[in-house]
């Protein structure tokens, strides 16, 4: 099994739809984040949580918000979705007396009509 | 803030020939700089990454990469490319206190036959 499991793999919905996108990670992490990726942009930061009850915003997060259900668990929610949220989207984990190295995902595959 | 530049969106490389791939970063003090790669489907595998002391340092599937603080460049680098070396590449800089990773746009490495 992944170290760090993204639900679901692909996704399609409609303008307007809530959406959940949920990662669960066996590593043991503290640290877990959620970036985006668009062709041609990189990925971006949406949201980052270092445990918990820490939860901190990223360079994109207007329209998204997050939930850390649990040390393993953390979850991106798109209240309402729009067509320029179609992306495909990593969860990643990092710990905490690590250097660096994030560990992603398979990542999510976002589409909105 | 720190950024990191990779200016080639796309490079076809014959097989078995040499690969360099370009990363420039901005940062004020000792930049932390990584590689990762995508393969189609996949998420991120870090290749290899750079903290302090040899500035030229060696990662898993024959990569290497050079630090070159005169030139703020950190360029990927591979003698011999394969086929399954086809993937899309990122460089990274960790923000100060390693709280989060920032990525560049990107550089699509198709190999030809």
């Amino acid at each position: 099994d992944a170290d760090v499991t993204q639900t679901p793999r692909n996704r399609i919905t409609k303008t307007g739809k809530r959406i959940m996108l949920e990662c669960s990670q066996t590593k043991g992490h503290d640290r877990m984040y959620w970036y985006r990726q668009d062709p041609g942009l990189g990925l971006r930061l949406i949201y980052y949580s270092f445990d918990v009850k820490d939860i901190n915003k990223g360079e994109i997060s207007d329209g998204y918000s997050v939930s850390r259900q649990a040390q393993a668990k953390f979850s991106l929610s798109l209240e309402s979705a729009i067509p320029n949220q179609t992306a495909l989207y990593f969860c990643a984990t990092k710990g905490q007396g690590d250097t660096g190295e994030l560990f992603f995902g398979e990542g999510s595959r976002l589409t909105v009509l | 803030a720190q950024s990191v530049t990779q200016p080639d969106i796309h490079i076809t490389v014959s097989e078995g020939a040499s690969l360099e791939l370009r990363c420039n970063y901005s940062y004020g003090a000792t930049p932390y700089l990584f590689w990762y790669v995508q393969s189609p489907g996949q998420g991120l595998q870090l290749l290899l990454k750079y903290f302090s002391g040899d500035t030229l340092v060696q990662g898993i599937k024959g990569f290497e990469a050079e630090f070159k603080r005169s030139q703020s460049s950190f360029n990927l680098r591979k003698p011999s490319v394969h086929w399954s070396d086809a993937a899309e590449y990122f460089c990274a800089v960790v923000t100060p206190g390693f709280q989060k990773l920032v990525f560049g746009t990107g550089t699509r490495l198709l190999v030809s036959p």
